[in-house]
């Protein structure tokens, strides 16, 4: 069965280092979603790609966070400089477009932890 | 944009009983409502979804029902387990546009 894969799986860093995240959705699907979930919270969206276009990326806080999905495929979110708020399970979510289906499906996440 | 409360934070029932999660929504342009079982440590799942144009959706144990008019959505689950202890999220969306979920429900059945 095929999933969204995201690596790593764990990252600790210190607080105003920088880190990413990576993501690789489901083959063929054009919408990709990076969601951020605090512990006990419901995931907050991030930002929304339709292929390589941004639809979404008004929760963003873009002036630590950035985020790519060069060949509309694979996606890359960064934050420089990290902090302690930032502690948080970062999650990849990817679904197809069109047709009747528009299940959102998740990948395991990278939950990480700034000190 | 959309916004989307989510009833009981926390609900706890005894194996056997029903247990039901209430959802309310903001934007009326919304017509997608999916339902999301999180295990402790797991990514979230999905369980069961409506669409607009149907009032009522069942799969087995699970029901979920849509009032477009009162922009609320439930979620039934009958014969409840000690498995089906999880946490679950209501989310609404326009077509593909921005997934916005609930804060969540940490249900816990007990045997």
């Amino acid at each position: 069965e095929a999933e969204v894969a995201q690596s790593p799986r764990y990252k600790i860093t210190e607080k105003s280092q920088a880190v990413a995240f990576w993501c690789d959705p489901i083959s063929g699907h054009a919408t990709l979603y990076w969601y951020r979930q605090i512990l006990g919270q419901g995931p907050e969206l991030l930002v929304q790609f339709q292929d390589e276009s941004v639809v979404d990326d008004s929760q963003l806080p873009k002036d630590r966070f950035s985020a790519e999905r060069l060949k509309g495929v694979d996606s890359t979110l960064k934050i420089q400089p990290a902090e302690l708020g930032d502690s948080a399970m970062y999650l990849c979510a990817s679904s197809p477009k069109g047709g009747k289906n528009t299940e959102a499906f998740f990948g395991q996440g990278t939950r990480l932890t700034v000190v | 944009g959309e916004n989307v409360e989510q009833h009981p934070s926390t609900l706890s029932v005894q194996e056997g009983d029903s247990a039901v999660i209430k959802c309310t929504y903001s934007d009326s342009a919304s017509n997608y409502f999916p339902w999301y079982k999180q295990e402790l440590g797991k990514r979230p799942q999905l369980i069961i979804d409506i669409r607009s144009n149907v009032g009522e959706k069942k799969d087995q144990r699970i029901a979920v029902t849509l009032n477009k008019t009162a922009k609320h959505f439930s979620l039934h689950i009958t014969e409840t387990q000690p498995e089906d202890s999880a946490v679950y999220f209501c989310a609404a969306s326009i077509g593909f546009q921005k997934l916005v979920f609930g804060t969540g429900t940490r249900l816990l059945v007990s045997p």
